[in-house]
């Protein structure tokens, strides 16, 4: 079974739009972190955000914003005021326990910002 | 930058011959992971390694082998190449400390590799 669910493929929005990509996970474990990369058409993986399961404070990075929610397993991003430079494949991953090593990557969700 | 190389950064090879990715990198981190790239799949990890000589496998593993003799070294060896190794391979590295969990990784510029 999948840890981690991205069921959003692909998205297109029209630039400054607010776009949400949904990130649902799946673990036993108390101890968890849950992770968001971006994947510009460059190639490159970018670190965007670290989350441990005990912290379920939202968190805003300028443009960006998270909602991480223990009681529907999600963690999900959101985008305000998109611009064509956000447009990219996101990656939600999970890591597990107190070894929290291995992480587990969703499948991506591609967004594309329309000028 | 965390510091991270990778080469080469693209290879072409044919079915059953063997090939060698190399994952360097300047930060002293303990951990490195070796990931494949695939369309619809994400990033599947191949192998890691948590010090010198100390390796595991990862969810897709078969076909392929690791090493570590230096800290900053970490090679993948596809031992005889076959088409459904075409992807592209990711680097990557986190935690200083051993036992340090949960830190980000990050990541190299990965390798394009197409086997024919």
């Amino acid at each position: 079974a999948q840890k981690v669910t991205q069921a959003q493929t692909e998205i297109s929005v029209v630039e400054k739009e607010d776009v949400t990509l949904d990130c649902v996970y799946e673990t036993r474990d108390t101890t968890y972190y849950l992770f968001w990369y971006k994947q510009p058409p460059s190639g490159e993986l970018v670190f965007l955000i670290r989350r441990n399961s005990f912290d379920e404070q939202n968190e805003i990075s300028g443009r960006y914003s998270w909602n991480f929610q223990k009681s529907t397993s999600s963690f999900n991003f959101t985008i305000t005021a998109s611009q064509v430079v956000d447009s990219a494949v996101y990656f939600c991953a999970l890591s597990e326990g107190e070894t929290g090593n291995q992480f587990y990557f969703g499948t991506g969700t591609s967004l594309t910002v329309i000028p | 930058d965390a510091g991270i190389t990778q080469s080469p950064r693209h290879k072409v090879t044919e079915t059953g011959t063997p090939v060698t990715l190399r994952c360097h990198q300047t930060e002293n981190h303990r951990y490195m992971y070796w990931y494949r790239q695939d369309p619809g799949h994400g990033l599947r990890l191949i192998h890691y390694s948590y010090g010198v000589k100390d390796t595991d496998k990862g969810e897709v593993s078969d076909g392929y082998s690791v090493s570590r003799s230096k800290t900053e070294d970490f090679l993948l060896t596809l031992e005889s190449a076959t088409s459904s190794q075409t992807s592209v391979y990711f680097c990557a590295i986190s935690g200083r400390e051993y036992g340090t969990s949960g830190t980000e990784q990050f990541f190299g510029p990965g390798t394009r590799l197409t086997v024919l």
